[in-house]
């Protein structure tokens, strides 16, 4: 696609329930990053993946959060049991080996009630 | 060893007035170092980078001066507009070996008529 591609838009769930973020990357991007983001707040780090390599998760703020990149491409976060506290924008990101420009998506609002 | 510290958290410039924000990093690996500009309800965008080969580039309004033996760079916005409001977010990266990009907190600027 033009962009990255990130869905839903908008989430609205229950405390407790599971949810799963999905992201599209730029196609032939090997870097993918997610990104969390508080109302007004900056960019908070939750992982990277790059190429086949293992994943980076150092930004992971609990067990309750995962997220897995199926083959190489589109990726998914997940959070489980979800807590009023993980109400936040959820940004993916991209970028191409050996670039150094990360293109972002618009991101996922997610609130829980 | 892989943070990048920004300063002021938020700025209020009249409308024609020098904008100026300021980051320091650690990791002299760096050798990439990118601003993003982050409009409400958008995904951050690259605005302007810098390798430290040079010491200022400027794209129009907005230069990046950089301090290699300070592990520093800024970016100015000269005559700001209205339009500028946003957050900026500067960022570092190695285009070779571990490229995670590495960003800072955030700058929430806005600029008064």
């Amino acid at each position: 696609g033009a962009g990255v591609s990130q869905s839903p838009s908008n989430k609205v769930t229950e405390k407790g329930k599971d949810v799963e973020l999905r992201c599209d990357p730029i196609s032939g991007h090997t870097a993918l990053y997610w990104y969390r983001q508080s109302l007004g707040q900056g960019l908070e780090f939750l992982i990277y993946f790059q190429g086949n390599s293992a994943p980076d998760k150092s930004g992971l703020p609990s067990d309750r959060f995962s997220a897995e990149r199926t083959g190489g491409s589109v990726s998914t976060l997940t959070i489980q049991r979800t807590q009023q506290e993980d109400s936040a924008v959820y940004l993916c990101a991209s970028s191409r080996l050996g670039g150094t420009e990360a293109f972002f998506g618009q991101g996922t609002r997610l609130t829980v009630v | 060893q892989q943070q990048v510290k920004q300063s002021p958290q938020s700025l209020i410039v009249q409308k024609g007035g020098i904008s100026i924000i300021n980051c320091a990093y650690e990791n002299t690996a760096f050798d990439y170092f990118p601003w993003y500009q982050q409009f409400p309800g958008k995904g951050p965008a690259l605005l302007i980078a810098i390798r430290p080969d040079v010491s200022e580039k400027k794209e129009g309004r907005f230069t990046i001066s950089f301090n290699k033996s300070a592990k520093q760079f800024s970016l100015h916005i000269m005559d700001s507009q209205p339009g500028d409001s946003a957050t900026y977010f500067c960022a570092a990266s190695m285009e070779r070996g571990y490229q995670k990009v590495t960003f800072g907190t955030g700058t929430k600027l806005q600029v008064i008529p």
